[in-house]
């Protein structure tokens, strides 16, 4: 059974600083992997998703990603964190059908909070 | 903005009751799929449907069903409703080709069972 784990319930970070937050896998196969944020009261964004490829994945508003076949990790970053990104961020794996499309499973999130 | 609309933004109803959640999405996405989100269970995957048919099925409850119309739209149903079922209800919707696998939520229907 394909599963993520995201091992910190919540990460804080001054303004400025990096920021990691870690989300491991399980899957059968290839993974194809995807980080969302959740601002309050909202619906969910996608960031950035790694299917095949380099390791290391850009996304949206900075951020990026880097995947780890031998320690099955998926690690999303930003080399210098902002305020605004403070939120709450899931990681998730697409489930596997077979071939056809298949829904998302994620973690049970990390809240980031980016203090000034 | 995602492209994938919801309706209601809100519903707040009495047990035993039966809703209605709507969700339109993307322009050209043929899939929907339906996810629950609580502070307990977390974000869980409901239902999926593509281009009118079921294609597949998680921790959905009997008393929940759903559709997919032929304008793509599709509609959840919750009957016979506990206070359990209190949750945020999102829609998502995907193309689903391997270039764009990734899907689209829309701002989600928060349901308060009273």
């Amino acid at each position: 059974a394909q599963s993520v784990a995201q091992p910190e319930d919540q990460v804080n970070v001054a303004e400025g600083n990096p920021l990691t937050v870690k989300c491991t896998y399980s899957v059968s196969g290839n993974p194809y992997l995807f980080w969302y944020v959740q601002y309050p009261n909202r619906g969910l964004q996608f960031l950035l998703k790694y299917i095949t490829g380099d390791n290391l994945v850009k996304g949206s508003y900075g951020f990026e990603a880097e995947f780890n076949k031998s320690q099955t990790s998926f690690h999303l970053k930003k080399p210098s964190a902002l305020v605004s990104d403070s939120a709450l961020y899931f990681c998730a794996v697409r489930a596997y059908y077979g071939g056809s499309q298949g829904n998302l499973i994620f973690g049970k999130g990390t809240k980031l909070s980016v203090k000034p | 903005d995602s492209g994938v609309t919801q309706t209601p933004k809100h519903l707040i109803t009495a047990t035993g009751q039966r809703v209605t959640l709507r969700c339109s999405p993307r322009s050209g996405d043929l899939s929907v799929y339906w996810y629950q989100q609580s502070l307990d269970q977390g974000l869980q995957f409901l239902i999926q449907y593509y281009n009118g048919e079921e294609r597949a099925k998680g921790n959905i409850l009997e008393r929940f069903s759903a559709q997919q119309f032929p304008d793509l739209h599709s509609e959840l149903n919750l009957s016979s409703l506990e206070l359990g079922d209190s949750a945020l209800y999102f829609c998502a919707s995907s193309a689903g080709t391997p270039s764009s696998y990734e899907q689209y939520f829309g701002p989600g229907t928060r349901l308060t069972v009273t």
